[in-house]
């Protein structure tokens, strides 16, 4: 069974331009979460989705950064414009409702 | 605010050796807890959780003992390979439905 699919895996821009990460969870998982993981920390949450509905977001900055799950499948994480701090690598991952959460293997991103 | 930590940052053991990685928790209302590994490159992988109706719990190799009392929580990998460097990162969430919130991690590396 394949496992969490994140694209780019890596992703170098300079501050201002916009940048998409996108994310096709485990066939079946209807919960999908983006974290943001900065250099020798863990992961933060940014959003979840119960199928195509954000259930939580209160912790995405929500003046430049957005997502979509359209179809309550793949999603899509943007950022427009980004910043030197956003420079961290973004993790997908996806579990059926509370349970086990498998991770992706991220997307880092650079931003100069 | 409350948030999930780690004792040490780094750890270096022998090969063949147990290794203990400790963590500890602030929140009291938290009742689930999870130990991941993340190696380099990778996404956070699951390794074992518990419940906070539990004290301990056995998976292959690994224990996580967790003592609500003086809310540490512990996890210990018997006859450490080479295969277990990475870093490892405890992570809690409570009420069911809420955000995991990940420590910052400790590095485990072992040497042959």
């Amino acid at each position: 069974e394949a496992g969490v699919v994140q694209s780019p895996r890596y992703k170098i821009i300079e501050k201002k331009q916009p940048v998409a990460f996108w994310c096709n969870p485990i066939s079946g998982h209807n919960t999908l979460y983006w974290y943001r993981q900065n250099l020798g920390q863990g992961p933060e949450l940014l959003i979840r989705y119960e199928n195509e509905e954000a259930v939580d977001d209160s912790q995405l900055p929500k003046d430049r950064f957005s997502a979509e799950r359209l179809k309550g499948v793949d999603s899509t994480l943007k950022i427009q414009p980004a910043e030197l701090g956003d420079s961290a690598v973004y993790l997908c991952a996806s579990s059926l409702t509370q349970g086990q959460q498998y991770f992706g293997p991220g997307t880092r991103l650079t931003v100069t | 605010g409350e948030s999930v930590g780690l004792h040490l940052p780094t750890l270096s053991v022998q090969e063949g050796d147990n290794s203990i990685i400790n963590c500890a928790y602030s929140n009291s209302a938290s009742d689930y807890f999870i130990w991941y590994k993340q190696e380099s490159g990778k996404g956070p992988q699951f390794i074992i959780d518990i419940r906070s109706n539990m004290d301990k719990r056995q998976g292959q190799r690994v224990t996580v003992l967790l003592n609500k009392t003086v809310k540490h929580l512990s996890l210990q990998i018997a006859a450490t390979q080479p295969g277990d460097s990475a870093v490892y990162f405890c992570a809690e969430n409570y009420s069911g439905n809420t955000p995991l919130v990940f420590g910052k991690g400790t590095r485990l590396s072992v040497i042959a």
